[in-house]
């Protein structure tokens, strides 16, 4: 099993440029979850999904929006990229029930310029 | 809402003395309580959770933490640290009460473990 799998890696963008991440799940998952993490403010989580088909806002949503068109995937797209979204991001997924801890990707790296 | 303090930036301590990284934590029911360690430039791992029952809960790589209701603390332990345990460890809680599975971080606790 992959686990959770992240692209792209590394991503430098112009302000107002757009760009897609895609996070990939290989266990089932049902639950998905994408957060950005800055330096001394742990993980927030940006926006989530229930399932296919279903997303959420969490703490951070302001600039960025999501899809879950299958199970196995869960995209976070910046329509307008700002300085102020240059962070790590990293998705994470879990079961609906029993085990209850994620599982997360290694991350993205976007700069904004 | 629930909320998770990480009291120390950095803990620092000498390879084969015991490590602990402080948790405490709030939420408006009963709590699911993890732990989870990120290396450099990697995702985060998990390392142990309490969900119910036994106090003292045994994780990954030699791992424990002790969770205490009374004072709302679930901290992290190692009897015998290892400079391989220098990495940035989070306490994260997730509230019995949401359906959904969100977990709420703590800032991270960088751990430094010198030869």
């Amino acid at each position: 099993n992959a686990g959770v799998t992240q692209t792209p890696k590394f991503r430098v963008l112009k302000t107002g440029q757009s760009m897609t991440l895609l996070c990939a799940q290989d266990m089932n998952h049902e639950y998905m979850y994408w957060y950005r993490q800055d330096p001394g403010m742990g993980l927030r989580l940006i926006h989530y999904s229930v399932g296919e088909g279903t997303t959420a806002k969490g703490e951070v949503p302001d600039g960025y929006n999501v899809s879950r068109l299958k199970k196995q995937n869960f995209l976070l797209g910046l329509e307008s990229a700002a300085p102020s979204q240059t962070s790590v991001y990293f998705c994470a997924s879990s079961y609906l029930s029993g085990s209850y801890e994620q599982y997360f990707g290694p991350g993205t790296r976007l700069t904004v310029t | 809402a629930q909320s998770v303090a990480q009291p120390e930036d950095q803990v620092n301590v000498a390879e084969g003395n015991p490590l602990t990284v402080k948790c405490t934590y709030s939420v408006s029911g009963n709590p699911y309580l993890f732990w989870y360690v990120q290396y450099p430039n990697r995702g985060l791992q998990f390392l142990l959770k309490y969900i119910t029952g036994d106090n003292l809960v045994k994780g990954s790589y030699g791992f424990e933490a002790e969770f205490n209701k009374s004072q709302t603390s679930f901290h992290l332990k190692k009897p015998s640290a290892l400079v391989s345990d220098s990495a940035l460890y989070f306490c994260a809680v997730r509230d019995l009460t949401d359906s959904w599975g969100k977990l709420q971080f703590g800032a991270g606790t960088q751990v430094v473990v010198t030869p």
